[in-house]
């Protein structure tokens, strides 16, 4: 039961262009949702991540937009860089006592053209 | 945020042997976690490590394949058992800094021949 969905697979994007990936959850419970990006041989590392209680968070390029009704937030980057070219799965967590979980997506491998 | 070194970053083993990845961090942390994430796959969670408690499995996993040690609250040991092919994939520890935020570690890439 996949309970994060996340779209799409693969994505090419042209180097100053916006990319966007979109995932879509189905547990009304979950309260947190973080992206992370991992580069070939890395760790997953912590990009950015928001609560329901906003519809819209934006560090530097990254920015999470969120729709509580329709169960789904994206990632957007703004001009895109061939820096950016990386794996990116988005991932939630339900309040559970200080033992809050991740599940992950199932990832969106990016690629930034020249 | 937080730094976690992993020892091996890699190995290859022979079926049927054991392993056992290091996952140290810089500073005291209450929860600690250990993912698989098979090539080219999103990450799963194998189990959750509490320092002084039994660690809790998630479905799937077993404690007779996966036994983890938490001895203090900077480190914790995860071992693959009996080690099989399917056991190939890189294992992720990663620790929880604020409520919901984990960090993971930089993960050890293990291929079973």
């Amino acid at each position: 039961q996949q309970q994060v969905k996340q779209s799409p697979q693969s994505l090419i994007v042209q180097k100053g262009g916006i990319s966007i990936i979109n995932c879509a959850y189905e547990n009304t419970a979950f309260d947190y949702f973080p992206w992370y990006q991992q580069f070939p041989g890395k760790g997953p590392a912590l990009l950015i991540a928001i609560r329901p209680d906003v519809s819209e968070k934006k560090e530097g390029r990254f920015t999470i937009s969120f729709n509580k009704s329709a169960k789904q937030f994206s990632l957007h980057i703004m001009d895109s860089q061939p820096g950016d070219s990386a794996t990116y799965f988005c991932a939630a967590s339900k309040p559970n006592f200080g033992n809050e979980k991740l599940t992950f997506g199932t990832g969106t491998r990016l690629t930034i053209i020249p | 945020s937080a730094v976690i070194s992993q020892k091996p970053s890699r190995d290859i083993c022979q079926r049927g042997t054991s392993l056992t990845i290091q996952c140290q961090v810089d500073s005291q942390v209450t929860m600690m976690f250990w993912y698989r994430q098979q090539p080219g796959q999103s990450l799963t969670l194998i189990a959750t490590a509490n320092q002084g408690s039994e660690a809790t499995y998630e479905s799937g996993f077993v404690i007779d394949k996966f036994p983890i040690s938490r001895p203090n609250l900077t480190f914790s040991t995860l071992t693959v058992s009996n080690m099989s092919p399917e056991d190939s994939s890189i294992y992720l520890c990663s620790v929880e800094r604020a409520p919901d935020t984990q960090y993971f570690g930089p993960g050890t890439r293990l291929t079973v021949l």
